[in-house]
Order: structure tokens, then sequence, then C-alpha cells
């Protein structure tokens, strides 16, 4: 089945401890994104890779860090976490390159930073 | 740079009510289109799409938008909206086929049984 997969669903950490979200996707496609959704704010793109070890800052980097080392893998990484952090993240991935296509989207980790 | 503005923040309404969620866009060149639907603590489902051909277009549940390019809007419509259709509605667009996908803040619909 096609996915997009991400883990874990639900994480409660305390500021400044390192995590990691993982997202993976079985579909060998090239773009993947992170997005946080916020009460009144919508999604918000964090950041994006067109390929493997190409990534690209959306509109709210700031504290994230990505890496893009095999395309099916696109984990979000979290060095300092504050409380500012603390919302639902989406991994989405699409192909590349072939239009009309549409982006699929993991289930979302909810995070608390405490 | 890509902008979606969804007017209504939240809408209240009756079983069998009609419902119009209103969706405008700036982007000034070839635009994909899309409504996403996000139930209570679920994940994203895709509503409905549009890439090019005839404007009005259907998607699952009985829904179905229009695109109307002069006026850059993409507006959801529903008949007839049931209890089971109280969700988040998104409203995206994505620049050409290979652009990012940019979201409105969303539209909470709330169906009164």
């Amino acid at each position: 089945e096609a996915q997009v997969t991400q883990n874990p669903r639900y994480l409660i950490t305390v500021t400044g401890k390192k995590l990691t979200v993982t997202c993976s996707q079985n579909m060998n496609h090239e773009y993947m994104s992170w997005y946080r959704q916020d009460p009144g704010l919508g999604l918000r793109q964090i950041y994006y890779s067109m390929n493997v070890e190409v990534t690209d800052k959306g509109d709210v980097p700031e504290g994230y860090k990505v890496s893009r080392k095999e395309k099916r893998n696109f984990p979000l990484i979290l060095e300092s976490p504050s409380p500012n952090q603390t919302s639902l993240y989406f991994c989405a991935s699409r192909i590349v390159g072939v239009s009309n296509t549409e982006a699929f989207f993991g289930q979302g980790t909810r995070l608390t930073v405490v | 740079a890509q902008s979606v503005s969804q007017h209504n923040h939240h809408v209240i309404l009756s079983e069998a009510a009609s419902l119009e969620l209103g969706c405008n866009y700036s982007y000034g060149g070839t635009v994909n289109l899309f409504w996403y639907v996000q139930y209570p603590g679920q994940h994203l489902q895709l509503l409905l799409k549009y890439f090019s051909g005839d404007p009005l277009v259907k998607g699952i549940k009985g829904f179905e938008a229009e695109f109307i390019k002069s006026k850059f809007s993409f507006n959801l419509r529903k008949p007839s909206v049931q209890w089971s259709d109280t969700a988040e509605y998104f409203c995206a667009v994505r620049g050409g086929s290979q652009g990012n996908l940019i979201f409105g803040k969303g539209t909470k619909l709330s169906v009164k049984p």
C-alpha cells in the first residue's frame, strides 16, 4: 500500500532535548516536505526536498533541520526544542516531473514541548 | 509570492443546509488547486483537485468546487451538509506542477444535527 509513515505519532518532550521525527515513503517520490499545523494558522511549510541531498527552507525553518540521505526518508530534527514548537507536524511526498499529481500526507505527529 | 486566503474562520450550519466556503489565491501563472479536509483528530484527506480542463470539479462525499480564473477563486460547495461533515477544510494552491503547496489558514465547519 502506498503510504507516508511518520513516527512517532505522539511525543511529549522537555525543552532542549534533541529529538527526531521520522518520515518514510514507499512510492519512490522525489519530493518530500514537512509542515506544521497550528490553530488559526493552517499548515506552514518548514523544509522541503526536491531529491536526495537537495533540501530548501520553507516559510518557517527556524529551529528545525532536515536531511535527505536516501530517497525514501526525510527526518525532521529539532536540535533544541522549545515550547513554541509544540504543534502538529505533517510530512508529505509527491512525484516530480509528472503533471497533475497530488501530494500524499502522513498521519501526523503531535509534539508537545514542556 | 503565492498566498491563499480563506474568508471564513468558522462556519456553523444546520444539517441539510447548503455550504459554500470561499478560497482566493494569489499567483500569476498556472496553478494547481486543492481542497483538503481534516476530521477531528485525523490527518489530511484530499477532497478534490483542479489541474486543468473543466473548471467545475467534483470530489468525494458530494463536494464540488469551481475554479474561476478571473476571480482567482476556488470555492468549495456542497448542496446539503451532514453532521459528519463537521471538520476543518483547507484550500491549497501549487504554482504549476512543480511548485510548493501553500495552504490557507483553514475553515472550521460545525454542522448541528
